[in-house]
């Protein structure tokens, strides 16, 4: 069974750094680019970025270029996101997803939520 | 990049009965040279993750049930619910990978029991 499990849920301040993890399983992990996509509370989808295991090749979002880092480790099949100063803005459930075909996304991870306040 | 918007924001159908969603992009998501329309729609339930409905507009994912189904072109697509269960109650969102990157997503309609 094709699996991506993400990391638990997070409190952080403003201004505290945080990287959130996604494992991909069932399938082979270099083939498939992983996408991560934001929900804000109450509010609908926003795709982030996209990496290519495989070479690390990465796609940013015009809207969180500079503001977020997708990277990725093939030796344990794990992608990541992180902030290096995270805002009460960027408070939102964050989803991981495999691209397939062309561009649809399948499966997607159970999502991790994080919360910024102080 | 191509936006996409959804109509209507809400809609509450009684069970058993059709519900019908609208997603039109900013510009054509046909590509002509394989006649393939690049959009697909996802189904989010309440503290659920999304998940793939359709893709190529009208191909049903597997294991979708075959209520559930896509059609349009170009500009203009619908999802169609045929026969509208309470398990069906979610949010729904069309997405084109027409043009990417960004891959972008309509704001979703939400779909409840009347």
């Amino acid at each position: 069974e094709v699996q991506l499990v993400q990391s638990g849920a997070e409190v952080k301040k403003p201004g505290e750094s945080l990287k959130i993890s996604c494992k991909g399983s069932g399938y082979s992990f270099t083939s498939y680019w992983i996408g991560w996509v934001r929900q804000m509370p109450g509010k609908g989808l926003e795709w982030m970025g996209i990496i290519y295991p495989g070479d690390s090749d990465t796609r940013y979002s015009p809207s969180f270029q500079g503001q977020v880092t997708i990277s990725a480790d093939k030796s344990i099949s794990t992608a990541y996101l992180q902030w290096s100063s995270l805002k009460a803005s960027d408070t939102a459930m964050y989803y991981c997803a495999r691209l397939v075909g062309i561009g649809w996304f399948d499966p997607w991870g159970q999502g991790t939520l994080v919360t910024v306040s102080s | 990049d191509i936006v996409m918007t959804q109509s209507p924001d809400s809609l509450a159908v009684s069970l058993g009965e059709r519900a019908t969603i609208n997603c039109k992009s900013s510009q054509s998501v046909l590509y002509s040279s394989n006649n393939k329309n690049y959009l697909a729609w996802y189904q989010q339930k309440p503290g659920q993750p999304p998940k793939l409905l359709i893709y190529w507009a009208s191909t049903r994912e597997s294991g979708v049930p075959d209520r559930f189904s896509g059609s349009g072109s170009g500009t203009d697509f619908t999802l169609t619910i045929s026969s509208l269960q309470a398990e069906d109650v979610a949010v729904y969102y069309c997405q084109q990978y027409y043009s990417t990157p960004p891959f972008t997503f309509g704001p979703g309609t939400k779909v409840d029991i009347k």
